[in-house]
């Protein structure tokens, strides 16, 4: 079956850096995306990565491995703004986007 | 840039009753649309894909005769559900790929829906 997996929750404090990871297992790959999610709103896009390395746009980044099948995306000099929900999707073989549960963000002061 | 406009915001309906939830592409032209349910603290479900002109097409699992999908122009897609109950209590989305890679950056504000 198709799985993308990445951790239901972290914490961090504001000003620092964090690393969301994201594994997945799907039948082709077309693409991966990052979105973020704020409590009860849509998905905003963050990212698109297709090719392996890091694409960085402005305090976030993104990392692909297709080989070993795995995204990261990278926050730096976090706002307490960041708390939200981000979301891992990958475009499999049919271009269907298959979507992880999600990962909790948590910023302290 | 693009945008998806997605109305309404919120609805409380009675059981039974039926619920129209409209996604307007406000200045590009969507021949697709794709509709999108998440449950609490869960991934975001794809229901149904919908195409300008044509019926949509509807994900396993999901009723076509309950979630009514038209998308008779190339800026409106609306997703009706009908005979509405209390599981189908849940946020709804709507979602326009955009762009010459068709990257699903745009998603409609979301409508949560509550049945009592």
């Amino acid at each position: 079956g198709q799985n993308i997996d990445q951790p239901t929750e972290m914490t961090a404090t504001e000003g620092a850096i964090v690393q969301i990871n994201c594994t997945y297992q799907t039948s082709g790959f077309n693409g991966l995306f990052w979105y973020q999610q704020h409590a009860g709103e849509a998905p905003t896009f963050l990212s698109y990565n297709v090719l392996d390395g890091l694409e960085e746009k402005g305090r976030f980044s993104s990392f692909l491995s297709r080989s070993k099948g795995y995204s990261y995306l990278l926050l730096k000099e976090l706002q307490m703004k960041d708390s939200a929900s981000y979301l891992c999707a990958v475009k499999d073989s049919n271009y269907q986007l298959i979507w992880g549960a999600g990962t909790k963000l948590i910023i302290k002061p | 840039g693009a945008v998806v406009s997605q109305h309404p915001s919120w609805v409380i309906c009675k059981s039974g009753t039926s619920v129209k939830i409209e996604c307007r592409s406000l200045d590009f032209q969507a021949t697709t649309m794709f509709w999108y349910r998440q449950f609490p603290k869960q991934s975001l479900m794809l229901m149904a894909t919908s195409n300008e002109g044509s019926k949509a097409t509807y994900e396993q699992g999901v009723e076509k005769d309950k979630f009514l999908i038209n998308h008779a122009s190339l800026t409106l897609s609306t997703l009706t559900v009908t005979s509405a109950h209390p599981e189908d209590s849940s946020f709804y989305i709507c979602s326009a790929p955009v762009g010459r890679e068709g990257l699903e950056a745009f998603f409609g504000q979301g409508t949560r829906l509550t049945v009592v």
